[in-house]
C-alpha cells in the first residue's frame, strides 16, 4: 500500500514564526503536492514538485515556499506565520506516468493554528 | 482554466435512503480525468473513483454508483441504501489526462446520514 506520511496532526504556532510541513512518501513517486483546505473553499493548490529540487506554484502560492532535497520528502515552509494560515494542510503524491498515474494518495493532514 | 462546482453544500438523509451528489466541471482540454474523494471525520482523503473523459460507461461499485455525462459536463455520484458509515465530506475532482497531474477540487459536499 502506498503511504504518505505527515510529521504532526496538530500543531500550534505563534504569528512570526518559521513553521516547517514535512511529508514523507513510500511509494517512489514523481509528483507531490501541497493543498491547504478551508470551510466552504475546499481544497486549494499551493505548490507542487514533479521532481527532486524542481518545484512549481500552485493557484495560492503567497506566504509559502517548498523543499524537496530528496524524492521521498516534500517540505513545505511558512517563512513567518500569519494568523491567516490557520488551515489544514494535505500533502499528496502520484506515480507519474511509471506507475499510479494521476491518482493522487493523501496524507492524513496537519492542522495548523497560528495564534 | 479548470473549475468544480459541487453546489450542495451539506446534504442529509435518513439513513437506508438513497442520495445523489452533483459535481458539474469546467475544462477547455479534451482529455481529463475526474475523481471523488471521500474525507471522513478522521481527515484522511479516501480514492472512490477515476474516470477518464473518453470513457462514458456509468460505473457502480457496491452501493456506489457514478453517471458521467459529457454533454452536461457532470459526474454525479450516488449512494444507495445509505448507511451512517456514509457521513463525510465528498469532493469532486478534475486533472489533466497528461503533464503534472495536478487536481481542481469542488468545495466539497457534507453528507450526513441520520440513524
Amino acid at each position: 500500500d502506498v503511504k504518505v506520511t505527515q510529521s504532526s496532526r496538530y500543531l500550534v504556532k505563534r504569528t512570526g514564526e518559521k513553521v516547517f510541513l514535512e511529508c514523507v512518501q513510500d511509494m517512489d513517486h514523481e509528483n507531490m503536492f501541497w493543498y491547504r483546505q478551508d470551510p466552504g473553499l475546499g481544497l486549494r493548490l499551493i505548490y507542487f514538485s514533479y521532481d527532486v529540487k524542481m518545484k512549481e506554484k500552485g493557484d495560492i502560492p503567497e506566504g509559502y515556499s517548498v523543499s524537496r532535497e530528496k524524492k521521498e520528502r516534500f517540505s513545505l515552509i511558512l517563512e513567518s506565520a500569519s494568523t491567516n494560515q490557520t488551515s489544514m494542510y494535505l500533502c499528496a503524491s502520484t506515480g507519474g506516468v511509471r506507475r499510479h498515474y494521476n491518482e493522487q494518495f493523501f496524507g492524513p493532514g496537519t492542522r495548523l493554528t497560528v495564534l | 482554466a479548470q473549475k468544480v462546482t459541487q453546489a450542495q453544500t451539506e446534504i442529509s438523509v435518513v439513513e437506508k435512503e438513497d442520495v445523489t451528489l452533483d459535481c458539474v466541471y469546467e475544462t477547455r482540454d479534451t482529455t481529463y480525468y475526474l475523481f471523488w474523494y471521500k474525507q471522513p471525520p478522521s481527515g484522511e482523503l479516501v480514492f472512490l473513483i477515476r474516470r477518464n473523459s473518453f470513457d462514458e460507461q456509468n460505473e457502480i461499485s457496491g452501493r456506489y454508483s457514478w453517471n458521467f455525462q459529457k454533454s452536461t459536463s457532470s459526474f454525479n455520484f450516488t449512494i444507495t441504501a445509505s448507511q451512517v458509515v456514509d457521513s463525510a465530506v465528498y469532493f469532486c475532482a478534475l486533472s489533466e489526462a497528461f503533464g503534472n497531474e495536478k487536481l481542481t477540487f469542488g468545495t466539497g459536499t457534507r453528507l450526513t446520514i441520520i440513524p
